[in-house]
């Protein structure tokens, strides 16, 4: 059980353009989701939380909107990343909160890649 | 200010033997710890949680310890396998907090 999963796995697009990333708890509600990004051989990087119903909370620093956050059930948050740019270049990665509490269970993570 | 350290060197280890590795943290204080593997380009996955009142969990293979006055928490595999190589992450939640903080990672090779 507790299975996260992450649409598209990977995703190449020209700078400018917008790309839509989806993570769905597929068998359990997800209250909380959270949507991470990581640079090679670095942490995860939290940029912001996501509860259902509700607007997500950004982590300073990380710019609303540019990374549009959407949770509009219990089983489906989607991340925006609007007028991509090079830089933005990373692995993206979404969890929800399991049955317990503490636990957070990842999706496998997008790579994007922006031209 | 608040850290998570993990050892940043890789460990190498022969397969059979232990590995043993460390999460230390400053200025938190946790209600519990995770332990989360992550294999390249895939998202981490969990493995065990232990709480500010456990000294020990055991899971299979694998062992926590929690010394919330060293501030420290161990995590050992035993007779370890070459499939065990990963990154191994320690994440910390606090008291009464929403988040999860997580540390940098430590790059486990096992070698046949």
């Amino acid at each position: 059980g507790a299975v996260v999963s992450q649409h598209p796995s990977w995703v190449i697009c020209k700078s400018g353009t917008s790309v839509k990333i989806e993570c769905r708890s597929l068998d359990f509600q997800a209250t909380t989701m959270f949507w991470y990004r990581q640079f090679p051989k670095q942490s995860l990087m939290l940029m912001a939380t996501s509860n259902e119903g509700s607007k997500a909370t950004y982590e300073q620093g990380v710019e609303k909107d540019k990374f549009l956050i959407n949770h509009a059930s219990l089983t489906l948050s989607t991340l925006t990343v609007t007028s991509a740019h090079p830089e933005d270049s990373s692995f993206y990665i979404c969890s929800a909160r399991g049955p317990f509490k503490e636990t957070q269970y990842f999706g496998p993570g997008t790579r994007l890649l922006v031209l | 200010s608040q850290k998570i350290e993990q050892n940043s060197e890789a460990l190498n280890i022969q397969e059979g033997k232990t590995a043993t590795l460390t999460c230390n943290y400053t200025n938190y204080s946790p209600a519990y710890l995770q332990w989360y593997r992550q294999d390249p380009g895939r998202g981490p996955v969990f493995l065990l949680l232990i709480r500010e009142n456990e000294k020990e969990k055991r899971k299979e293979r694998l062992k926590v310890t929690f010394d919330t006055t060293l501030k420290q928490s161990l995590f050992h595999i035993t007779a370890s396998q070459p499939a065990d190589s990963a990154t191994y992450l320690c994440a910390l939640g606090e008291t009464g907090g929403f988040k999860t903080i997580f540390g940098a990672g430590t790059r486990l090779f096992v070698k046949a």
